[in-house]
């Protein structure tokens, strides 16, 4: 049964600051990918990463994906208050059912 | 349409009354999912079509859990007889194909009393 772990789940963090956000999962996967969640809205793609060793980069947020170590991080730099939602990894089963399996989440606050 | 629609944004219903969710996906999409959002068990998969093919309902929890796609497009999802566990956002995504990226639409809350 592939299981994926986020955390932190809670992230209280200031403007302007870094952090990151990891994702593990437990067995080998197709593709991993990065979605936002504002309260109340729907989940809005962030990326999709194919590849170990892919990289990717939207503005503040930076995705990149170690197969290896079954790991996915979520960069954050210099953060705003714009960024503050709940970021989801989901990961699908390699060779196996469309599904996605889901991370818990974890609900980023950034303060002003 | 331009995105995933899902109706309606709220039920509120009695325990034990059957409930029925809509899902418009985008247009030519030919993958549908439903997952169920819940406090205590986060995003789970319920179930899956794909074109043609028979759907795969690996994640429906129990037997009161139904869902069709007619014509290749619009899906409802079905819950018989509801329980107060039944209680959560239920979201229906649509992708153009195998493996691409999923677009989820605002999902239905459900409440049990």
């Amino acid at each position: 049964e592939l299981k994926v772990e986020q955390n932190p789940l809670f992230l209280s963090m200031q403007e302007g600051k870094n952090y990151t956000i990891y994702c593990n999962y437990s067995t080998t996967s197709d593709r991993l990918y990065w979605y936002r969640q504002d309260p109340g809205k729907s989940l809005e793609s962030l990326f999709v990463l194919l590849s170990n060793g892919a990289v990717k980069q939207e503005g503040r947020l930076m995705a990149s994906l170690d197969t290896k170590a079954r790991l996915s991080t979520l960069h954050i730099t210099a953060a705003v208050h714009d960024l503050s939602a709940t970021y989801f990894c989901a990961v699908d089963i390699k060779g196996g059912s469309e599904k996605l399996v889901f991370g818990k989440g974890t609900k980023l606050t950034v303060n002003p | 349409g331009a995105g995933v629609s899902q109706s309606p944004s709220n039920k509120v219903t009695e325990k034990g009354k059957d409930v029925e969710l809509r899902c418009d996906p985008i247009s030519g999409h030919t993958a549908l999912y439903w997952y169920r959002q819940s406090l205590g068990q986060g995003l789970e998969f319920l179930i899956y079509f794909q074109g043609n093919s028979a759907p795969d309902k690996s994640g429906l929890p129990s037997d009161r859990f139904s869902a069709e796609r007619t014509g290749g497009s619009v899906s409802t999802l079905t819950i018989q007889r509801t329980q107060q566990e039944d209680s959560a956002v239920y979201l229906c995504a649509s992708s153009a194909s195998v493996k691409n990226i999923q677009y989820f639409g605002a999902g239905t809350r459900l409440s049990v009393l």
